[in-house]
């Protein structure tokens, strides 16, 4: 299993051009999510999904888009983007309900825009 | 929503020491706590984890303790070694992982 894969690594955006992270799960756990972590400070959630076409807003969803068409993809789209968006993106996953609801991350994704 | 507070945000200690940190959570609705460990320019990775249906969980050198009543939950790493250096989040849960809150995360240096 290469367990939750985000692409790209690192990415360098100018004002107001637009981009997807992408994340893919090979573990089929339901439940994903996307965080961003600013220097020094601790995860904030972006989105979240609890199954293929079905996502809800977190705590920092503006800016932000996600979709959900399977399984195991769940990309996030930044439209417009700001200065405010850079930060260290991270993609999760989890499979509650098993008695491990432990939450696997991606590598991240360090986005700076300029 | 909830709100998790962690305490403090730094913390060092000499090797073999112990290290103690300390999150309050809002939500008493809130039924699982795990805790992260990240070390520089990784993800983060859980490391120990414990429900409210329990009140203290021992893995080797690493104990978390939780006090639903008073809300708040602590992770203890005793004889502390270098590699033990890292940020470490607490999280608290309810209704399964999708509505998880991290706390700030507490930076913790083990000096040789």
């Amino acid at each position: 299993n290469a367990g939750v894969t985000q692409t790209p690594k690192f990415r360098i955006l100018k004002i107001g051009q637009s981009m997807t992270l992408q994340c893919t799960q090979d573990m089929n756990h339901n439940y994903m999510y996307w965080y961003r972590q600013d220097p020094g400070m601790g995860l904030k959630l972006i989105y979240y999904s609890v199954g293929a076409g079905i996502t809800d807003k977190g705590e920092v969803p503006n800016g932000y888009n996600v979709s959900r068409s399977t399984t195991e993809d769940f990309p996030l789209r930044l439209e417009l983007a700001a200065p405010s968006q850079t930060s260290v993106y991270f993609c999760a996953s989890s499979y509650p309900g098993r008695g491990n609801t432990e939450a696997f991350f991606g590598q991240g994704t360090r986005l700076t825009v300029v | 929503g909830e709100n998790v507070e962690q305490h403090p945000s730094t913390l060092s200690v000499q090797e073999g020491d112990s290290a103690v940190i300390k999150c309050t959570y809002s939500d008493s609705a809130s039924n699982y706590f795990p805790w992260y460990k990240q070390e520089l320019g990784k993800r983060p990775q859980l490391i120990i984890d414990i429900r409210s249906n329990v009140g203290e969980k021992k893995d080797q050198r690493i104990a978390v303790t939780l006090n639903k009543t008073a809300k708040h939950f602590s992770l203890h790493i005793t004889e502390t070694q270098p590699e033990d250096s890292a940020v470490y989040f607490c999280a608290a849960a309810s209704g399964g992982y999708q509505k998880v809150t991290f706390g700030t995360g507490t930076k913790l240096q083990v000096i040789p």
